[in-house]
């Protein structure tokens, strides 16, 4: 299985700061690699798709970049609906392993 | 609209079986792949295996297969997640999720089936 790592597992920001969180590939994964929001008690929702594709509806303040093994999602000013945890996901091979999770508190 | 609407929670005891559901609507359901993801309490999200529902065609997490079955009936626009017999482990939130274009993202989500297994 590819191992997906992130970092780091928890942060603390505040409303405006510009976040960022990284996610590496235990091999690559070409640009298969998916972001995920996700809100206590709610399903996950789709931020980013294939490394750097914002998901229709998705604000603008969100952004995926990287290729390969090494990849990063960026919050550029950070609001208050933004507080969650996010996961990166690749897709490039089964199983479509996850992160464990980065939680922006 | 496209929606999965997911069958309700379930209370088990160990040993028992059980299959939760996944009904997709506002879209052709046999061109998509759909997903299962666990999430037990507390943790993170876990990759459990996929469903191609024109053909059935299924592949599992080596970390789940043999302890579940997946399986679609494209009559009814509908997937499966079944236990033959739960085990205390088994306790967690089980979402579908329907994997939308060549780059395999999912893209929409069921709102969550929560199984309880305890004695």
């Amino acid at each position: 299985d590819i191992q997906m790592t992130q970092s780091p597992s928890s942060l603390s920001a505040s409303v405006g700061d510009r976040v960022t969180i990284t996610c590496r590939a235990s091999q690559s994964v070409n640009y298969y690699l998916n972001w995920y929001q996700q809100k206590p008690g709610k399903a996950p929702k789709l931020l980013t798709y294939a490394a750097s594709s914002l998901e229709s509806g998705v604000p603008s303040r969100f952004s995926g970049s990287g290729s390969g093994t090494d990849f990063t999602l960026t919050i550029s000013s950070l609001q208050p609906e933004d507080f969650a945890t996010y996961y990166c996901q690749q897709s490039h091979e089964t199983p479509w392993t996850f992160g464990q999770g980065t939680k922006v508190e | 609209e496209v929606q999965l609407v997911q069958s309700g929670a379930e209370v088990k005891k160990p040993g028992e079986s059980l299959k939760i559901s996944c009904k997709g609507s506002g879209y052709s359901f046999t061109r998509f792949w759909i997903g299962w993801v666990r999430q037990m309490p507390g943790k993170g999200l876990e990759w459990i295996g996929i469903i191609y529902p024109a053909d059935s065609d299924t592949t599992y997490s080596p970390s789940f297969q043999g302890q579940v079955t997946i399986s679609a009936d494209k009559s009814i626009n509908t997937a499966y997640l079944e236990w033959s017999s739960l085990k205390d482990s088994d306790t967690a939130m089980y979402y579908c999720a329907r994997a939308g274009g060549a780059d395999r993202a999912f893209d929409y989500w069921g709102q969550g089936a929560l199984v309880t297994v305890s004695s």
